[in-house]
């Protein structure tokens, strides 16, 4: 597609749920990202994939989130048991050109809220 | 560890005046150094970049220079305009193990510019 697409827009969502949030990158995008940006906070980093496996998913605050990548395509992140501090915009974003300083490309975020 | 640190928010100004909003940035390594822009109900976007020691970045108005002895990354524009009205997320790149690197951002800074 054109851009980085993310669904749901919106995700509300009672306390103690699961949630799974999708993430289609730009085509032939290698690299892929995800981000939370919390109310009035900067971008937090949660994980980070190359193709389809995650050499760095340092980010993921628990071990209740969690993301897989397939095809080298859509991503996936799977929140479990969702708590209110849960509530924020999760971003995806996805890098081509196969060069550390290429710039990111994001989606308009999926904004969950937990109530 | 590496980290970016920019001026808090939020920033008014008037139509047409001088706007500087300051970065600086600790990392290891050489870091590729950007500002990204989220326009109200946008996702975010690469506004500018620069990948070494003195380079210049610009882009709509905007410049910022890659200051090593300063470990800075300043933001400015001579003019703003209304239409400038946004978040505006320092960050940086730095390549580690061979990947395509993560992006590490500052927590944005919030400028409206009055008419």
């Amino acid at each position: 597609g054109a851009g980085v697409s993310q669904s749901p827009s919106n995700k509300v969502t009672e306390k103690g749920k699961d949630v799974e949030l999708r993430c289609d990158p730009i085509s032939g995008h290698t690299a892929l990202y995800w981000y939370r940006q919390r109310l009035g906070q900067g971008l937090e980093f949660l994980i980070y994939f190359q193709g389809n496996s995650a050499p760095d998913k340092s980010g993921l605050p628990s071990d209740r989130f969690s993301a897989e990548r397939t095809g080298e395509s859509v991503s996936t992140l799977t929140i479990q048991r969702t708590q209110q501090e849960d509530s924020a915009v999760y971003l995806c974003a996805s890098k081509g050109g196969g060069r550390y300083n290429s710039p990111l490309h994001f989606g308009n975020g999926t904004r969950l809220t937990v109530t | 560890g590496n980290s970016v640190t920019q001026m808090e928010g939020p920033v008014t100004l008037s139509e047409e005046a001088f706007l500087t909003i300051n970065c600086t940035y600790t990392a290891t390594g050489y870091p590729s150094l950007f500002w990204y822009v989220q326009y109200p109900g946008e996702g975010l976007q690469l506004l500018l970049k620069a990948t070494k020691a003195d380079d210049k970045g610009s882009n709509k108005g905007f410049e910022a220079t890659y200051r090593k002895e300063t470990t800075s990354f300043h933001l400015e524009k001579g003019s703003v305009q209304v239409s400038d009205s946004a978040v505006y997320f320092c960050a940086l790149s730095v390549q580690y193990g061979g990947s395509q690197g993560n992006l590490i951002f500052g927590k944005g800074t919030k400028l409206s510019v009055k008419p």
